[in-house]
């Protein structure tokens, strides 16, 4: 079946710094990918929605300057988190939609937990 | 603006025992699915079972079910015998394109 891969699973990194999450859909073309943030034992908030040849779309309070979204090609979307800080610290989801019209089929990726010393 | 309800935070039973979770939202759109996701704590997301709201008839996946309600929305899961490997975060989600998710209900199931 398809299969969205997300890496690093992990990342710690010093305040300021700048950490890369890319986001890759392995057998299938992803026109559109959904970026969501999680805190500990708190549900998934949506961030952004990610357009293969455009502009990523925030949500509302998000700051863009600060999760630079690029969606390179059809198989991958990078989240970047600029000058990290440690609120920044989260868990950081992607998800596919196989399907671009109806979201019947959605592929999650594994996760990346990002630690803001 | 879209909104979904888990108003159970935690659930424990005993293993082989039916539970269910509930769920409610609000929604503007007309087109749209409904979803309950299972998040183990390697917090990858398992689909557990979703139900396209323009079809009234309840989806089963194996020993999970939905009570879908349109009018009242409300979307339950219910789990019939239930297995110490359901034990995890429970989210119920909404949406077309994008999805919205619930609280999280964390269910543990006892031996």
């Amino acid at each position: 079946g398809a299969v969205v891969s997300q890496h690093p699973s992990r990342v710690i990194c010093k305040s300021g710094t700048s950490v890369k999450i890319e986001c890759r859909s392995l057998d299938f073309q992803a026109t559109t990918m959904f970026w969501y943030r999680q805190f500990p034992k708190k549900s998934l908030m949506l961030m952004a929605t990610s357009n293969e040849g455009s502009k990523a779309t925030y949500e509302q309070g998000v700051e863009k300057d600060k999760f630079l979204i690029n969606h390179a090609s059809l198989t991958l979307s990078t989240l970047t988190v600029t000058s990290a800080h440690p609120e920044d610290s989260s868990f950081y989801i992607c998800s596919a939609p196989l399907d671009r019209k109806i979201n019947e089929k959605l592929f999650f990726g594994s996760g990346t937990q990002l630690s803001v010393l | 603006a879209q909104t979904v309800t888990q108003s159970q935070p935690e659930m424990s039973v005993q293993e082989a025992e039916t539970v269910t979770l509930s769920c409610t939202y609000d929604t503007s759109e007309n087109n749209y699915y409904l979803f309950w996701y299972k998040q183990p704590p390697s917090r990858q997301m398992i689909l557990v079972i979703r139900q396209e709201a323009y079809k009234q008839q309840n989806a089963t996946e194996n020993r999970f079910s939905v009570n879908f309600q349109k009018a009242a929305k409300s979307f339950s899961l219910k789990i019939s015998d239930s297995q110490l490997g359901d034990t995890a975060m429970y989210f119920c989600a909404q949406g077309a394109q994008k999805l919205v998710f619930g609280q999280g209900t964390r269910l543990t199931i006892n031996p």
